[in-house]
C-alpha cells in the first residue's frame, strides 16, 4: 500500500481567499486525484491531477477556481481559489499505484469558509 | 455516464448478526471493485477489492462478484460495534478514476 500525507488537516478561512492543499505519497503512484465530500455525502471527483501537464476536470469543476499541479510521481496540489461557503467540505487526494488497482486516500483536509 | 448504486441505509442489525451490504453498476467493462469503509470525520480505508466472478474471503468480510448481474456486495460476518460505519462501493474500468458510489450507512446494535 502506499502512504499518503495531505496537509493542512483543517483550516479555517476567509472568503475571498485561497487556500493550498498539498498531498505527498511515499512512493511513485501511476494517477492521482482531487475529491470533495460534503458532510454525509459520498466522494465527488474533482479532478485527475496529471503528471506535467494540465489536469482533467469533470463536469463542474473549473481549471480557475480548482487549480491543480502534478510537478512529478509522488506530489500534487490543489488550490481553492476566491473562496466562499459553499467551498466549505472535506477534500481528499487518492492515488493509484497501478491500474486497475485499490485507490489510497490521504486523511483528509476540513475546509471552512467563514 | 458510469453509475454505482449502493442503497443508502440505514442498515441496522444486532451484534453478532450478519450485515448484507449491496451494490450494482452499469458499465459491463468494469475491471475491479473495491469496498471502502470511513468512519464520520475520517477518510476511506480499503477493506476488500476483488476481480473475479465469485467470492473472496478475508476474515469476517467475504466480497461477492456477478458480473453478469453486475452486481457486487460484502458480508459482514459476527458484526460488532465497531464496524458501524459508511461502506463504499468503487469500480474501475482500467485507466478511470474510481468510481463511487453513495455509501451505505452500518449501524451495528450491541
Amino acid at each position: 500500500s502506499a502512504v499518503i500525507s495531505q496537509k493542512p488537516s483543517r483550516d479555517i478561512c476567509q472568503r475571498g481567499t485561497s487556500l493550498t492543499i498539498q498531498c505527498q505519497v511515499d512512493s511513485q503512484v501511476t494517477m492521482m486525484f482531487w475529491y470533495r465530500q460534503q458532510p454525509g455525502q459520498s466522494l465527488t471527483l474533482i479532478a485527475t491531477a496529471n503528471q506535467g501537464s494540465e489536469a482533467t476536470y469533470e463536469s463542474g469543476f473549473v481549471i480557475d477556481k480548482f487549480p491543480i499541479s502534478r510537478p512529478n510521481l509522488t506530489f500534487s496540489t490543489l488550490t481553492v481559489s476566491n473562496m466562499s461557503p459553499e467551498d466549505s467540505s472535506i477534500y481528499l487526494c487518492s492515488a493509484l499505484r497501478e491500474l486497475n488497482t485499490e485507490a489510497f486516500f490521504g486523511q483528509g483536509t476540513r475546509l471552512t469558509v467563514v | 455516464q458510469k453509475e454505482v448504486e449502493q442503497n443508502s441505509g440505514p442498515l441496522s442489525v444486532p451484534e453478532g448478526a450478519i450485515a448484507s451490504l449491496n451494490c450494482t453498476y452499469s458499465d459491463r467493462g468494469s475491471q475491479s471493485f473495491f469496498w471502502y469503509r470511513q468512519y464520520s470525520g475520517k477518510s476511506p480505508e480499503l477493506i476488500m477489492f476483488i476481480y473475479s466472478n465469485g467470492d473472496k474471503e478475508d476474515g469476517r468480510f467475504t466480497a461477492q462478484l456477478n458480473k453478469a448481474s453486475q452486481y457486487v456486495s460484502l458480508l459482514i460476518r459476527d458484526s460488532q460495534p465497531s464496524d458501524s460505519a459508511t461502506y463504499l462501493c468503487a469500480v474501475n474500468s482500467g485507466n478511470t478514476p474510481l468510481v463511487f458510489g453513495k455509501g451505505t450507512r452500518l449501524s451495528v446494535i450491541a
